[in-house]
């Protein structure tokens, strides 16, 4: 059984700081991996994908890759109330065949309070 | 771009009626198609993944005679869910990829509560 690891928190985080999501899995064969976001009642949106090792930074957003240790992470800087969500981490199947099946982390819910 | 749409957005209906959800990809092909399934506070979990014009790949444990999945063209997907109990209450999300993509865009969701 393919997993994805998270921890489901809540993290709390004040206004400002920097939050830091982490998420381990199980399939050595995975190629990609994703950062979603997902509002109460709302259907995910991606935040940030990476594919090769090492940072990937996009607005306040850094996304970290390490295959050999099978960890990925997301680091929001200057976190919003906004940013408050459950952050879902993702990763391909490497046994899905031409498409890209995804196998989700349970989700990190993140608070960030004034 | 890249724009996916679900209708119904919410369905109540009776137990032992059938529900159909479409999903539609606005302003791009898609090649595939997955069905996921959220309970509250639990992460999506993959019912099906269907490519346009073939059966529906089902994932373990999801009743293929119950979930019917039709890909009739490369932008509209159908999940039916036949005879819903109570049980069936679920958030049911549809996303789409098209060829050469890494990327699945999802749509916003169907949130169905069977009485």
């Amino acid at each position: 059984q393919k997993e994805v690891e998270q921890n489901s928190g809540p993290l709390s985080v004040p206004e400002g700081a920097i939050a830091s999501l982490n998420c381990t899995y199980s399939d050595r064969g995975s190629q990609s991996f994703f950062w979603y976001r997902q509002y109460s009642g709302k259907s995910p949106e991606l935040i940030m994908f990476i594919y090769s090792n090492g940072d990937k930074e996009d607005g306040r957003f850094t996304a970290q890759l390490n295959k050999a240790s099978q960890y990925v992470s997301l680091l929001i800087r200057d976190s919003q109330p906004s940013d408050s969500a459950t952050y879902l981490c993702a990763v391909t199947d490497s046994a899905s065949g031409g498409y890209n099946k995804l196998i989700f982390g349970a989700g990190t819910r993140l608070a960030v309070h004034p | 771009g890249a724009v996916v749409s679900q209708h119904p957005s919410w369905v109540i209906c009776k137990s032992g009626t059938s529900v159909k959800i479409e999903c539609r990809s606005l302003d791009f092909q898609a090649t595939t198609m997955f069905w996921y399934r959220q309970f509250p506070k639990q992460s999506l979990m993959l019912m099906a993944t269907s490519n346009e014009g073939s059966k529906a790949t089902y994932e373990q444990g999801v009743e293929k005679d119950k979930f019917l999945i039709n890909h009739a063209s490369l932008t509209l997907s159908t999940l039916t869910v036949t005879s819903a109990h109570p049980e069936d209450s679920s958030f049911y999300i549809c996303s789409a990829e098209t060829s050469g993509s890494y990327e699945q865009y999802f749509g916003p969701g169907t949130r169905l509560t069977v009485t």
